[in-house]
């Protein structure tokens, strides 16, 4: 059961490159994440989807775009870099549970980022 | 969302209870409390959630004040490897369940 798997692991982006992280669940999770952390900070939400179908923004969509693929695969995609967006990724996922409440979330081991 | 508060850093002996504070003042009564951490840059862990009722599991205690504006978690012997920031969050059940980090407390466990 390999949880949420992220890929690359590492990433080197040269200013106005654009790539696409990618992130995949086996858990059959509804709700998917994608988060940024820059160092000595705390996680911050770029964009979430709660379901298949559906994506929404979160604190800092700015520079983003994002894909549900499908219920196992969440894409964020930087169209043309900036040295601002150097952080590390997480992607993360979880279930709906009782009382219509998502339980607990489930992190990648995170993609680092520089964009030099 | 209801936004957290928490002291930036704490201390703890080895073996000891580590007890780490949160407010959540502006709670709504859907909302639930979670508490993760993190490890060195790796992706955080679930710990433990609840709603009003104290919780308990096999890595920590919750205890929720009866107005809910705020929380503790325990560990209840901290182990040097229980060193990390630990993040308390308020939930909401709409919206996909979304998580907004705060800041977090950087918990250093010292032999």
């Amino acid at each position: 059961n390999a949880g949420v798997t992220q890929t690359p692991k590492f990433q080197v982006l040269k200013t106005g490159q654009s790539m696409t992280l990618q992130c995949a669940q086996d858990m059959n999770h509804n709700s998917m994440y994608w988060y940024r952390q820059d160092p000595g900070m705390g996680l911050r939400l770029i964009y979430y989807s709660a379901s298949e179908g559906t994506t929404d923004k979160g604190e800092v969509p700015n520079g983003y775009n994002v894909s549900r693929l499908n219920k196992r695969e969440f894409s964020l995609r930087l169209e043309s870099a900036a040295p601002s967006q150097t952080s590390v990724y997480f992607c993360a996922s979880s279930t709906p549970g009782t009382n219509h409440m998502n339980t607990e979330a489930f992190f990648g081991q995170g993609t680092r980022l520089t964009v030099v | 969302d209801a936004k957290t508060t928490q002291p930036p850093s704490m201390d703890c002996a080895e073996g000891r209870a580590a007890n780490l504070p949160c407010n959540h003042s502006t709670i709504s009564g859907n909302e639930y409390v979670y508490w993760y951490r993190q490890i060195h840059s790796q992706g955080p862990q679930y710990i433990i959630h609840g709603l009003k009722n104290n919780e308990t599991n096999e890595m920590a205690s919750l205890i929720i004040t009866e107005d809910r504006k705020s929380s503790t978690l325990i560990l209840p012997h901290a182990t040097l490897r229980d060193t990390a920031v630990y993040y308390c969050i308020v939930r909401g059940y709409n919206q996909g369940g979304k998580l907004i980090f705060g800041q977090g407390t950087e918990l250093s466990v010292k032999p």
